[in-house]
């Protein structure tokens, strides 16, 4: 298994720019999500999906889009960057149903820069 | 979501025994405490995840006193590697959405 597979590992956007990150993951987990890491600081959570086709909001949602067409894919949209969005972006995925194993497992992250 | 709060930052030698606690004073019933470690430019990796008493595996030990207002992770004769970030989070959801990554403990291994 590859786990979560995150590309690119670098991006550099000028201001005003969209893209998307991608993430994927081989493990048939119901639960993914994206999270932010600023230097220093700990991950703030974006958005996440319970399966496809639902995605709900995590704590800093503005700027970002997400959609879930498939379990393996959960990409993450920048709208219009901006310099605040600097950062390290991290996408997970979880087991759902009745497990008492709130494990997530992480992919190596993007490093984006808005200049 | 149960607030975390844990130190900043810790130094430690080559075959201590690391310990790190955390304080979640206002855990819920239905609260799980889980611990991740962080090495630079790396996704957060699962240690361990305990309710209460004590959990010990391969990597680590977690332990819950009754009244689960704090949880210590312990990290037996660390080694340089261990050199990283730790987290501590409490909540209970199967996604891991509703819980909170705070700044983490900074452990610093030292030959």
């Amino acid at each position: 298994n590859a786990g979560v597979t995150q590309t690119p590992k670098f991006q550099v956007l000028k201001t005003g720019q969209s893209m998307t990150l991608q993430c994927a993951q081989d493990m048939n987990h119901e639960y993914m999500s994206w999270y932010r890491q600023d230097p220093g600081m700990g991950l703030r959570l974006i958005h996440y999906s319970v399966g496809a086709g639902i995605t709900d909001q995590g704590e800093v949602p503005n700027g970002y889009n997400v959609s879930r067409s498939t379990t393996e894919d959960f990409p993450l949209r920048l709208l219009s960057a901006a310099p605040s969005q600097t950062s390290v972006y991290f996408c997970a995925s979880s087991y759902s149903g009745t497990t008492s194993s709130y494990e997530q497992y992480f992919g190596p992250g993007t490093r984006l820069t808005v200049t | 979501l149960a607030k975390t709060t844990q130190p900043i930052s810790m130094d430690s030698y080559e075959g201590q025994e690391v310990n790190i606690t955390c304080s979640h004073n206002n855990i819920a019933t239905n609260d799980y405490i889980t611990w991740y470690q962080q090495f630079p430019s790396q996704g957060p990796r699962f240690i361990i995840q305990g309710y209460k008493t004590k959990v010990t595996n391969e990597v680590a030990s977690l332990f819950i006193p009754a009244d689960r207002k704090s949880s210590t992770l312990s990290l037996p004769r660390v080694s340089l590697s261990d050199t990283a970030v730790y987290y501590c989070l409490v909540g209970f959801d199967t996604g891991g959405f509703k819980t909170i990554f705070g700044a983490g403990t900074r452990l610093f291994v030292k030959a």
